[in-house]
């Protein structure tokens, strides 16, 4: 079975805090993804990853920056926590060239509460 | 970027019932998927369909390539199938594109 793992379920931080959001899959998957997700909006992709050291900004990258040293580690970075990023981080791994047509792999989530 | 809709955002049935959740598609795509969300969080994927149909048990999930269009059916629904369904398709037809989701569909299905 895939597994795809998040660093903590749940995480509070204080506003202007610098905060790692680590994700770790198994299974050798070229792809990881960074998303958010908030009630009413859905899941929108924040950043990905095709291949070790190799990053692409989502549709919301403002606010946050990604590391992708090895192939199975793809950390989110807050630099300074806002009030605005509280919220549902989800992470997702997937194999091959054509990501659309891969199968997802979702970690279990952190809710992340800045205050 | 492909828009992904979803109708209804909420859906609440007896259990039993036959079950519909629908998703249109602005852009020409290679692939949609269907994910289920339980309470706790946790996203698996049920489906990736490119065309005709395809069944897991008591789910079945068609698409219509020229209408831009997908459903995802439950029969004999039952409690346990109370989660939120979301579809989610290439945000361009060009290939190595990342997915965009849908809104989700909350179903609460009521013994």
């Amino acid at each position: 079975d895939v597994k795809v793992t998040q660093s903590s379920r749940y995480l509070v931080k204080r506003t202007g805090e610098k905060v790692f959001l680590e994700c770790v899959q198994d299974m050798d998957h070229e792809n990881m993804f960074w998303y958010r997700q908030d009630p009413g909006l859905g899941l929108r992709l924040i950043y990905f990853s095709y291949d070790v050291k190799m990053k692409e900004k989502g549709d919301i990258p403002e606010g946050y920056s990604v590391s992708r040293e090895k192939k199975e580690r793809f950390s989110l970075i807050l630099e300074s926590a806002s009030t605005n990023q509280t919220s549902m981080y989800l992470c997702a791994s997937s194999s091959g060239n054509l990501p659309e047509v891969s199968e997802q792999y979702f970690g279990p989530g952190t809710r992340l509460t800045v205050t | 970027k492909n828009e992904v809709e979803q109708s209804p955002q909420n859906l609440t049935a007896q259990e039993g019932e036959f079950i519909t959740i629908n998703c249109s598609y602005s852009v020409g795509i290679s692939a949609l998927h269907w994910l289920q969300q339980h309470p706790g969080g946790g996203i698996v994927s049920l489906f990736m369909l490119s065309s005709g149909k395809k069944k897991h048990g008591r789910l079945i999930a068609t698409i219509n390539i020229q209408e831009k269009h997908s459903s995802l059916h439950i029969t004999a629904s039952h409690p346990r199938d109370s989660a939120v369904y979301i579809c989610a398709a290439p945000r361009a037809y060009s290939g190595n594109t990342p997915l965009v989701f849908g809104k989700g569909t909350r179903l609460s299905v009521i013994a």
